[in-house]
């Protein structure tokens, strides 16, 4: 699977949009991009996923690059509930291979 | 559905003994995912299950690791003897193998070794 980049750590104050990067340069074809997050103290949770389209669902939108070597993902209204560790992953869907989440964005957001 | 179930929620235990973590996935799943997550080295994953069937126990650290899925709705994780370098917080994780690519997640077991 492709490797990802994330930024560390990000501030967003609350109300904002909150803006969340990933470099995957070496994402192929068929490989999709998967948003996690992991709320302190709790398990990952799903957040969205894609492929070449831009999606959206309750949570978040995903806006990939038209090249596809990068996304974005976008809370439309941070909260400070969205505190958390953001895992941007790459893998081929459907192979039974795991997910390898990296260190991820803590995002933080301020009142 | 209630979810990915972990038990216990914390356990304590000193340096030699054995710990049995349990992780009861969501119904329906065909896939359940044991993961180890540590300041240094993050979330990591230790093995997984297909139709209770191991299919890949690479990230096992060593031999005092073992699990095992004996049914559908049950699979546990085994350190004998313990270590201090195993405390850590403990996931389960399950998924359906068909369609929804989604990873569902417990609360986790936070282990800590004396």
């Amino acid at each position: 699977d492709a490797k990802t980049t994330q930024p560390p750590s990000m501030d967003c104050a609350e109300g904002r949009a909150a803006n969340l990067p990933c470099n995957h340069s070496t994402i192929s074809g068929n490989e999709y991009v998967y948003w996690y997050r992991q709320i302190h103290s709790q398990g990952p949770q799903y957040i969205i996923h894609g492929l070449k389209n831009n999606e959206t669902n309750e949570m978040a939108s995903l806006i990939i690059t038209e090249d596809r070597k990068s996304s974005t993902l976008i809370l439309p209204h941070a909260t400070l509930r969205d505190t958390a560790v953001y895992y941007c992953i790459v893998r081929v869907s459907n192979t039974g291979n795991q997910f390898y989440f990296g260190t991820g964005t803590s995002l933080t957001v301020i009142p | 559905d209630a979810g990915v179930i972990q038990s216990p929620r914390h356990e304590v235990t000193e340096m030699g003994q054995e710990v049995t973590l349990r992780c009861k996935p969501i119904s329906g799943h065909d896939y359940l995912f044991w993961y180890r997550q540590t300041m240094m080295r993050g979330l990591e994953l230790l093995i997984y299950f297909n139709n209770n069937v191991p299919i890949d126990d690479s990230g096992m650290p060593e031999d005092r690791f073992s699990a095992k899925m004996p049914n559908a709705s049950f699979s546990t994780l085994k350190i004998q003897p313990s270590e201090p370098r195993d405390s850590a917080v403990y996931f389960c994780a399950s998924r359906s193998g068909t369609g929804n690519e989604k990873l569902f997640f417990g609360s986790g077991t936070q282990l800590s070794v004396l």
